[in-house]
C-alpha cells in the first residue's frame, strides 16, 4: 500500500486569509480524495481527483492533482471559522475505490 | 434520505472483553467498509463487505471480524480487546457500480480501559 504525507500537520490562520494544504504520495495516485472531519466525528466528502493536472472547486475550496499524480493540494480562499476542522487526503489503493489509505490529517483552526 | 448510521455512539469496555459495532449503509448502497481512527491519526482500513462476504482486508489481526446482512447492514466484532483498540470506528458505504463515492458515518467512539 502507499503512504500519504500531509503538510502542515496543523495550521492556525486569521479569518479571511488564504491557505494551502499539501498531500504527497510515495506512489502514483489512481484516485485522490479530500475529506473534512469535525473533531471526533465522521468524514465529509469534499472532492475526488483522478486525472493528472485535474482541478476541482467547490465554493471557496479548490483541489488540484499534479501532472505526475503524486501530489495534491487543497486551497481555501478567504477562510472562515466554518472551515475549521481536520482535512484528510485519501488514496485509492487498488484502483477500484475499495480501499482507501489516508494521510495523517491537517488540523485547521481559523481565528475570527 | 438517511445517510450512513452507526451505533452505538460511544462505548466503554474492559480489556479482554468483546464488542460489536453496527452500521447501516446509505439507502441504495450495497458495500460497507470499516476503518479505525486512532486519536490524532488518519483512518486505517480494516475490511470491506460486499454480497455478505469480506472482499478486502487491511493489516488487522483476526480478532477483528465482521459480517454483512442481506439488508446490507454490517457489524464489526472485536474480540479480546486491548487498550490499543481504543479509537473512533468509522463505517463507510458505497454502491458497487460507483465505488469511488464513499459516504462515511459519524463513527463509534470505543474506549478500552
Amino acid at each position: 500500500s502507499q503512504e500519504l504525507e500531509q503538510s502542515p500537520q496543523s495550521l492556525i490562520v486569521q479569518e479571511g486569509k488564504n491557505l494551502t494544504i499539501n498531500c504527497t504520495s510515495s506512489k502514483t495516485l489512481y484516485g485522490l480524495y479530500w475529506y473534512k472531519q469535525k473533531y471526533g466525528e465522521g468524514l465529509i466528502f469534499l472532492m475526488m481527483l483522478q486525472k493528472g493536472g485535474e482541478e476541482k472547486s467547490h465554493e471557496k475550496i479548490t483541489a488540484k492533482l499534479d501532472e505526475k499524480k503524486q501530489q495534491s493540494s487543497l486551497h481555501i480562499t478567504a477562510s472562515q471559522p466554518s472551515h475549521a476542522g481536520i482535512y484528510l487526503c485519501g488514496a485509492d489503493d487498488d484502483n477500484a475505490g475499495n480501499m482507501l489509505t489516508f494521510g495523517g490529517g491537517t488540523r485547521l483552526m481559523v481565528k475570527p | 434520505d438517511a445517510g450512513v448510521t452507526q451505533s452505538p455512539t460511544h462505548l466503554i469496555k474492559t480489556r479482554g472483553q468483546q464488542v460489536t459495532l453496527r452500521c447501516s449503509p446509505k439507502s441504495g448502497h450495497d458495500t460497507v467498509s470499516w476503518y479505525q481512527q486512532a486519536l490524532g491519526q488518519g483512518p486505517q482500513f480494516i475490511f470491506q463487505y460486499y454480497e455478505e462476504e469480506e472482499r478486502q482486508r487491511g493489516n488487522f489481526p483476526d480478532r477483528f471480524s465482521g459480517h454483512q446482512f442481506p439488508n446490507y447492514s454490517s457489524e464489526l466484532n472485536v474480540n479480546a480487546l486491548l487498550l490499543g483498540d481504543s479509537a473512533l470506528y468509522l463505517c463507510a458505504s458505497s454502491f458497487s457500480l460507483r465505488p469511488y463515492e464513499q459516504y462515511f458515518g459519524p463513527g463509534t467512539r470505543l474506549t478500552v480501559t
